[in-house]
C-alpha cells in the first residue's frame, strides 16, 4: 500500500513567486491535514479536509494560502505570493478513522521543505 | 490554549541503555497522544497511539504511558541502538463540534552513540 505522497521535496522560489505543494493521502483516506514546520519551531496545525470539505481551517496564517482538495482525492496548497517567513516544513497527513475518534492514527508525507530567498 | 512541551530538547546516551523521554501537556482534554518518530529528511512515523482511555501502549522496545490527569506522558525505549537516533515528537489530539486536531511539542533529538 503506497503511504501519504508530497511532491515536490524540495522547492526554491523568490519572495513574491507563487508556489503549489502536491499531498497524495493514502487511498481510502477521507481526511486530509496539513502542518507546517518552521525552523526551530514545533509543527503547527493548518488545515483540515474531510473529503472534499474544509473542516478547519484555522491555522492557515493568511489568504496568501489557498487550499484545495479536488474530488476528495489529493489536495494542493499554494501560496501566493510567498514571503520570506513562509519558509520551513510542509507536512501532509492523512487517516482513515473517523476524526472523532480517540484511535485516530495519523500517517504522515515526507515533508515539502520550502525555501523562500 | 493547549501547549505541548517535550523534555529534554536533545539526548544523548551509549547504545544498549535504557532511557525515558518526556512530554507534557497543559490541558488534559485530549482524545489521544501519539509518539512519532522523524529521521532527517523524512516524514513522521507513528510509533505508538494511547487513547485518552488507556495508560500505556507497548510495541517492541518501545513503552508509552499516558497520565491525563497530571497532564504527562513518557516514551521508554529498552536497550537503545544507534538506529533509534532520530526526533521524537509527541502530539495529542483536541478538538470540539467536528473540528480536531493535532498539537505537537518540540520534539526530543536522541543521539545513540555506538
Amino acid at each position: 500500500e503506497a503511504g501519504v505522497t508530497q511532491f515536490p521535496s524540495h522547492s526554491v522560489i523568490e519572495k513574491g513567486q507563487t508556489v503549489t505543494l502536491r499531498c497524495d493521502p493514502i487511498s481510502g483516506h477521507d481526511n486530509l491535514y496539513w502542518y507546517r514546520r518552521v525552523m526551530g519551531k514545533e509543527i503547527k496545525f493548518l488545515l483540515h479536509f474531510v473529503k472534499e470539505s474544509k473542516q478547519d481551517e484555522s491555522g492557515m496564517p493568511n489568504n496568501r494560502f489557498l487550499a484545495e482538495r479536488t474530488g476528495g482525492t489529493y489536495s494542493t496548497l499554494k501560496v501566493q505570493p510567498a514571503e520570506l517567513e513562509d519558509s520551513g516544513v510542509y507536512f501532509c497527513a492523512s487517516s482513515q478513522r473517523g476524526p472523532g475518534l480517540t484511535n485516530e492514527k495519523l500517517f504522515f508525507g515526507s515533508g515539502t521543505q520550502l525555501s523562500v530567498l | 490554549k493547549q501547549e505541548v512541551t517535550q523534555i529534554p530538547a536533545a539526548l544523548s546516551v551509549p547504545e544498549g541503555e535504557n532511557l525515558v523521554l518526556n512530554c507534557s501537556f497543559t490541558d488534559s482534554a485530549i482524545y489521544n497522544l501519539q509518539w512519532f518518530r522523524q529521521d532527517p529528511g523524512k516524514g513522521l512515523t507513528s510509533l505508538l497511539l494511547i487513547q485518552s482511555s488507556q495508560r500505556e501502549q507497548t510495541s517492541g522496545r518501545l513503552n508509552a504511558s499516558l497520565d491525563k490527569s497530571s497532564g504527562r506522558s513518557t516514551l521508554y525505549i529498552a536497550a537503545s541502538q544507534p538506529g533509534d537516533s532520530a526526533t521524537y515528537l509527541c502530539a495529542v489530539k483536541q478538538g470540539t463540534s467536528g473540528t480536531y486536531k493535532y498539537i505537537f511539542g518540540t520534539g526530543t533529538r536522541l543521539k545513540v552513540l555506538a
